[in-house]
């Protein structure tokens, strides 16, 4: 029974570059939350997305940072033209969506730029 | 803002029980309590949740006051591994909208010494 499946596991990109991080729920999940974890700093949530939708992305930096999950494949976190501000570990969790929702987590992708 | 306070940091002798408070005083009615923990920058672990009753999982046990402002989360026979930030966070049920995201405050440094 595999868990949350994130990759890549790490990830460098210039500044300017683009980053995508790519999230699998877990077999039955059809609600991914992500999270982003500054240095030195706690876990912060960014967005809310079931299949084909954004639930609620309140946490989302106004520009550059998007997020989908498809109807197939994975749930993508993609940031464009990165900044060194932008570096952390961003981890992504999914729930069944039943009442008494418990969000699993993966193991993170940590994202550095140069 | 977290809707939860737990001390800084904590120490346990290996072998012994770890005992990690939880103050949540203005949780309401329909809020779940839940602990997840997080081993040194791997992803956040799920550790338990609860409602009104105290529940007993494989990993710990979750003692819930009767007015239910606090909680308590317990680590029958702590070792080494256990060392991480212990998280309790206050959350309603999910009902698919923007309240499902879980609010992270700093959490608990536990050090189980050997």
């Amino acid at each position: 029974n595999a868990g949350v499946m994130q990759n890549p596991r790490h990830l460098v990109r210039r500044r300017g570059q683009e980053a995508r991080l790519r999230c699998s729920p877990m077999k039955g999940h059809s609600h991914v939350y992500w999270y982003r974890q500054l240095p030195e700093e706690g876990l912060k949530f960014m967005v809310y997305l079931q299949k084909e939708n954004i639930i609620d992305e309140s946490g989302m930096p106004k520009e550059r940072f998007s997020a989908e999950f498809p109807k197939e494949g994975p749930s993508i976190l993609r940031i464009q033209q990165v900044v060194r501000g932008d570096s952390a570990a961003y981890f992504c969790a999914s729930s069944p969506g039943t009442a008494r929702d418990t969000q699993y987590f993966g193991p993170g992708t940590r994202l550095t730029v140069l | 803002d977290a809707k939860t306070t737990q001390p800084t940091s904590m120490d346990c002798a290996e072998g012994r029980a770890a005992n990690l408070p939880c103050n949540h005083s203005t949780i309401s009615g329909n809020e779940y309590v839940y602990w997840y923990r997080q081993i040194h920058s791997q992803g956040p672990q799920y550790i338990i949740h609860g409602l009104k009753n105290n529940e007993t999982n494989e990993m710990a046990s979750l003692i819930i006051t009767e007015d239910r402002k606090s909680s308590t989360l317990i680590l029958p026979h702590a070792t080494l591994r256990d060392t991480a930030v212990y998280y309790c966070i206050v959350r309603p049920p999910n009902r698919g909208g923007a309240t499902n995201k879980l609010i992270f405050g700093t959490g608990t440094l536990l050090a189980v010494q050997p």
